[in-house]
């Protein structure tokens, strides 16, 4: 079936450093691919998303790409705080159940100050 | 506004027992979702509604139903729970359904413990 690898499945960062998460979706059709961060215990939040028309997408110090051709997306995150300290999670639209978001299985990234 | 509301946020039920997830969203959404989290696996759809009055399923629903009451609400069942379904149950809405391309948002989840 259709699925989305994310990697690595966890990430140790210094504080400033750049943290970089790397997605591949099967679909070749999908065309919505948002990133969601999840601290302990809490409710997944949107990030920053992006659409196939867009190769790339910045939000201060996090920014989305994307390669259509090679199926594959990436998050990145500059300047790193311990507070960016979560599980990220990708996710990509697929055909598969008519309309849905299928996940990666997540990164958990710890920023070390 | 609350944006989607769920309850309870945790139970703990016996093998065969039944039970309903309840949430509610206040955002107008005509799109609804139900998944489930388990450790190092992310986030799997179990049901979803993509408007009122329409349901189908995701990638995990066996062993659950669904019913979208009214636009606001979207209610999970486990008509015989199992400890497999043991887990953290998200639900989700967005305003017009993913393929539009159109985020979701989460509630803050249903801890659900099956002995």
């Amino acid at each position: 079936g259709e699925n989305v690898e994310q990697h690595p499945s966890t990430l140790s960062v210094q504080e400033g450093d750049s943290a970089v998460i790397k997605c591949t979706y099967s679909d070749s059709a999908s065309n919505y691919f948002p990133w969601y961060k999840q601290e302990l215990g809490k409710r997944p939040q949107l990030i920053i998303d992006i659409r196939s028309n867009v190769g790339e997408k910045k939000d201060q110090r996090i920014a989305v790409t994307l390669n259509k051709t090679a199926k594959h997306f990436s998050l990145h995150i500059t300047e790193t705080q311990p507070e960016d300290s979560a599980v990220y999670f990708c996710a990509a639209s697929m055909r598969q159940a008519g309309t849905a978001l299928i996940f990666g299985k997540g990164t958990t990234l710890s920023v070390s100050s | 506004n609350a944006g989607v509301t769920q309850t309870p946020k945790f139970q703990v039920l016996k093998t065969g027992q039944s039970m309903t997830l309840q949430c509610a969203q206040d955002m107008n959404h005509n799109s609804m979702y139900w998944y489930r989290q388990d450790p190092g696996m992310g986030l799997r759809l179990i049901y979803y509604s993509a408007s009122e009055g329409t349901t189908d399923k995701g990638e995990v629903p066996n062993g659950y139903n669904v019913s979208r009451l009214n636009k606001r609400e979207f209610s999970l069942r486990l008509e015989s729970a199992a400890p497999s379904q043991t887990s953290v149950y998200f639900c989700a809405s967005s305003p017009l359904g993913v393929m539009a391309n159109q985020p979701q948002h989460f509630g803050d989840g249903t801890r659900l413990s099956i002995l």
